[in-house]
């Protein structure tokens, strides 16, 4: 199985809105991803999660606030958020890079849009 | 500062011909490079991955080229097809634990 899931593919939500977005695969791998993609922009770099501990958080505003369950599952909470974080969310993951490259594996994405 | 690019604009090939997608990069010093390709919607999806001591990769049609001194990579695809239109994305695997970081992009369109 080398496929990372997204739930759900899209998601409308107000700006008092309490919501998450998960992620899950089952591939052994330990470090997670999530990445913002707006349109016609590159996927940014939110959080890495590796062997589920917090590794990189990319100065990402608190009303966005990840977790992982354990080593198969990466959720990312929304709370309060604004119009402008409207855009696609992309779960990735891979094995850590602690000894060399290996690539991502990513979901499919999920669609949020904040009214 | 610290910059990725790509062409920005959209490369339109005949099929059959050889496709050639260009990654800059500004005030970085991966230890690898990687390329996807995202269509619409979608997440990308990987394709070839070359390290900075390798010149040159190639899986089937695809082939990449990485020069540290020019800080650049070249992305081919021979033979091209019209399946092969998507948006081509260059990453830079940075020597700062799991980070990876894309350009913006390329858009492929190969019309029969």
């Amino acid at each position: 199985d080398t496929e990372v899931t997204q739930t759900p593919k899209h998601l409308v939500m107000g700006m008092t809105n309490k919501k998450s977005l998960k992620c899950e695969q089952h591939m052994g791998h330990r470090a997670m991803y999530w990445y913002k993609q707006k349109a016609k922009k590159p996927p940014e770099l939110m959080f890495v999660y590796s062997y589920e501990k917090l590794s990189i958080n990319e100065s990402v505003p608190s009303r966005f606030s990840p977790e992982c369950p354990n080593s198969s599952l990466l959720n990312l909470h929304l709370h309060a958020l604004q119009p402008e974080d409207s855009a696609l969310y992309l779960c990735a993951s891979s094995q850590p890079r602690t000894s060399g490259s290996s690539h991502l594996y990513f979901g499919p994405g999920t669609r949020l849009t904040v009214t | 500062s610290q910059k990725i690019e790509q062409n920005s604009e959209a490369l339109n090939i005949q099929e059959g011909k050889t496709a050639t997608l260009t990654c800059n990069y500004t005030n970085y010093s991966p230890a690898y490079l990687q390329w996807y390709r995202q269509d619409p919607g979608r997440g990308p999806v990987f394709l070839l991955l070359i390290r900075e001591n390798e010149k040159e990769k190639r899986k089937e049609r695809l082939k990449v080229t990485f020069d540290t001194t020019l800080k650049q990579s070249l992305f081919h695809i021979t033979a091209s097809q019209p399946a092969d239109s998507a948006t081509y994305l260059c990453a830079l695997d940075l020597r700062d634990g799991n980070k990876l970081v894309f350009g913006a992009g390329t858009i492929l369109r190969v019309k029969s």
